[in-house]
Order: structure tokens, then C-alpha cells, then sequence
């Protein structure tokens, strides 16, 4: 499967720890996107790079979550201190150019106990 | 602001019934409207675009921008069609571009 991929598929953890999620584009594609979908509520945007360029971060977006995309390869979602709202499906999203077409991963799921 | 409203969670229709999911937005600028869709357990994916004028699976989604709607339609609907439905809207903010959604529509086509 050459399409997205995400790591882990679930992660549970107890609140006040740190997690990190990794997404793997499809190969070519210069542009990533992070988003967050809650229940009965439509994917949220988060963040989206260009190449290893963090170029917007959404106001919702609190201090403890960080992402990075060295070499403009993989990119990395950290939360620190999670808490019991952080728990959501990530979803990652890659795509090459524009926004015509994302192609999004499986997600990670997570749940802060 | 970019925003984009689905105001029905659920759409239930027998099958060989028309289909209409409708999607509203609200965006300064000039819009670009897509579907996005999730079947059950499988990723979310591209259905279809506004600027490419392009029936997909036999839906068809026009852009009304005196209405601000972009209602994804079907006139026969199928079994294989049920599945969750998400209007978005691209647009160029702060130097870069991303999508909104909206909270999604489910369609249940029934026997």
C-alpha cells in the first residue's frame, strides 16, 4: 500500500503524558496536513507543512502540541501533557501542490484516560 | 472566517430515490468547493470538486454562490452510496491553503 500511513493505529494513555504520532506521506507529495476529528464533528484543522516548512497553525491549536516534518518526509505530532479533550482521531493528509486532492491516512486514535 | 454548514447529521433514502445532501459556506473569497466521503471502515477520499464539473458514482454537485450552496446530488440512489459525506472548502489563507469541513452528513440508502 503506497497510500498514507500512520503510527499507531490506537494509543491509549493516561492524562498528563506526552504522545507522538507519526504520518508517512505518499513519497512525491510536498504538502502535509494534520487534522483532528471528534465524534459527530467533521475532520478540524490543525497544521499543514510545505516540504520540511511549517507554514499555518490553526488558533485553536494549544502550546502543548507541536508537529515537525525534517527533511520534508515524515512528519511527527507531539502532545505534551495530554488531556482528557485531546482525545480525538489525528488524521494526517498529504498531497502534492494544492488542496485539490488530499489523500488521507487511517488516522491515530487516541484516547486520554 | 471560512465555515461550511451541513445541517442534516442523517439522510436516510430507499434505494432508487433521489438524493440530496445539502452543504452550505460562508467565505470572503473565491471558493473552491469539494465532497469528500468515508465508507464504512475505509479512509476518507475525494468524490468530487466544483471546478472540475464532473460526475462521479453518479453524483453531481453544482456551486451556487448567489445561494452560497454546493448540495451534492444523486437522482437513483444506491445501496453501495450509504456512507458518511463531508462538504469542504479550500481557500488561501496567511500565505498557504487547507480545507474546512463540514460536520458531515450520513447517508442511509435503504431497501
Amino acid at each position: 500500500d503506497t497510500g498514507v500511513s500512520q503510527d499507531p493505529r490506537h494509543k491509549i494513555t493516561k492524562r498528563g503524558q506526552n504522545v507522538t504520532f507519526r504520518c508517512d506521506p505518499i513519497s512525491e507529495h510536498n504538502r502535509l496536513y494534520w487534522y483532528r476529528q471528534t465524534l459527530g464533528q467533521g475532520p478540524e484543522f490543525l497544521t499543514y507543512f510545505q516540504n520540511e516548512a511549517q507554514l499555518e497553525k490553526s488558533r485553536l491549536l494549544s502550546d502543548r502540541f507541536s508537529a515537525e516534518r525534517p527533511k520534508g518526509s515524515f512528519s511527527t505530532l507531539e502532545i505534551q501533557r495530554t488531556e482528557q479533550g485531546d482525545s480525538a482521531m489525528y488524521l494526517c493528509a498529504s498531497t502534492l501542490g494544492g488542496v485539490e486532492k488530499l489523500f488521507f491516512g487511517s488516522g491515530t486514535q487516541l484516547s486520554v484516560l | 472566517a471560512q465555515r461550511v454548514t451541513q445541517p442534516e447529521k442523517l439522510l436516510s433514502v430507499f434505494k432508487g430515490a433521489p438524493v440530496e445532501l445539502k452543504c452550505n459556506y460562508s467565505y470572503s473569497g473565491s471558493p473552491e468547493l469539494f465532497w469528500y466521503v468515508q465508507y464504512s471502515r475505509q479512509r476518507l477520499q475525494l468524490l468530487l470538486r466544483h471546478i472540475s464539473r464532473e460526475s462521479i458514482k453518479g453524483f453531481t454537485a453544482d456551486l451556487n454562490k448567489g445561494e452560497t450552496s454546493f448540495h451534492l446530488k444523486k437522482p437513483f440512489a444506491q445501496e453501495e452510496d450509504s456512507a458518511m459525506y463531508y462538504c469542504a472548502l479550500g481557500g488561501i489563507t496567511g500565505g498557504g491553503n487547507k480545507l474546512t469541513f463540514g460536520t458531515g452528513t450520513q447517508l442511509k440508502v435503504e431497501l
